[in-house]
């Protein structure tokens, strides 16, 4: 069974500056797509940035990028410049195609100070 | 025009009581969900319907039923409710493998 670990409970990042949110996953399959999704306080799901597995080149979204690790089974979120609007909670999931579902981790609750 | 719209939004209701949520999408994606929330924010699948045939159905109690009447939609009818029934329940499709699902606003039902 697969599973989606991310072990910071909370973040905090100063406005402007840049922060890392961590995901680890665990999975026997090869053919899968990983994702972040953003939730604010509005409770809505927002997709943030995706990442297929078979792809080596991190995907960016513009302030957005990720640092996969396939072998590491690794898929970190990097927001740079960071704006208030980014405070939420941020979840990890992952998508196997043999398995159709999303199996999400625990996720981030990213706090911003102005 | 909201690509997943899912109706309540909030709903309050008594133990013992039936319920409805009805979810609709307007992208032409052939997957469609339900996701359960509960109060620590964790997010886990109850059902997965495929071109209108189920295909995910979790450990969920008997009181729980999808119900698919064509690809765009996909309904949520719980029996008997539960204080353990509260929480923000999502609705979600995708389109193929890619597992790209967009998300309902959620409804919150809580059970008194």
């Amino acid at each position: 069974a697969q599973t989606v670990t991310q072990s910071q409970p909370e973040m905090s990042v100063q406005e402007a500056e840049t922060v890392t949110l961590s995901c680890t996953y665990d999975t026997s399959e090869s053919d899968y797509y990983l994702f972040w999704y953003k939730q604010p306080p509005s409770r809505q799901m927002i997709l943030v940035i995706r990442q297929e597995a078979y792809k080596q080149q991190n995907a960016t979204e513009n302030r957005f990028s990720v640092n996969f690790q396939k072998a590491a089974k690794s898929f970190s979120l990097k927001i740079s410049d960071s704006q208030l609007g980014d405070a939420a909670m941020y979840f990890c999931a992952l998508f196997l195609t043999s398995g159709s579902r999303l199996t999400f981790g625990e996720g981030t609750q990213l706090t911003v100070n102005p | 025009d909201t690509a997943v719209s899912q109706t309540p939004k909030y709903l309050v209701t008594q133990m013992g009581n039936d319920k409805s949520i009805k979810c609709e999408q307007n992208l032409g994606h052939d997957t469609m969900y339900w996701y359960k929330q509960d109060s620590k924010k964790f997010l886990k699948i109850m059902f997965s319907y495929n071109n209108k045939e189920l295909i995910i159905n979790e450990t969920v109690p008997n009181r729980f039923s999808p119900k698919s009447p064509d690809k765009a939609h996909l309904n949520l009818h719980i029996n008997s409710l539960e204080l353990g029934d509260s929480a923000v329940y999502f609705c979600a499709s995708s389109q193929g493998a890619v597992g790209e699902a967009f998300f309902g606003q959620g409804t919150r039902l809580t059970v008194v």
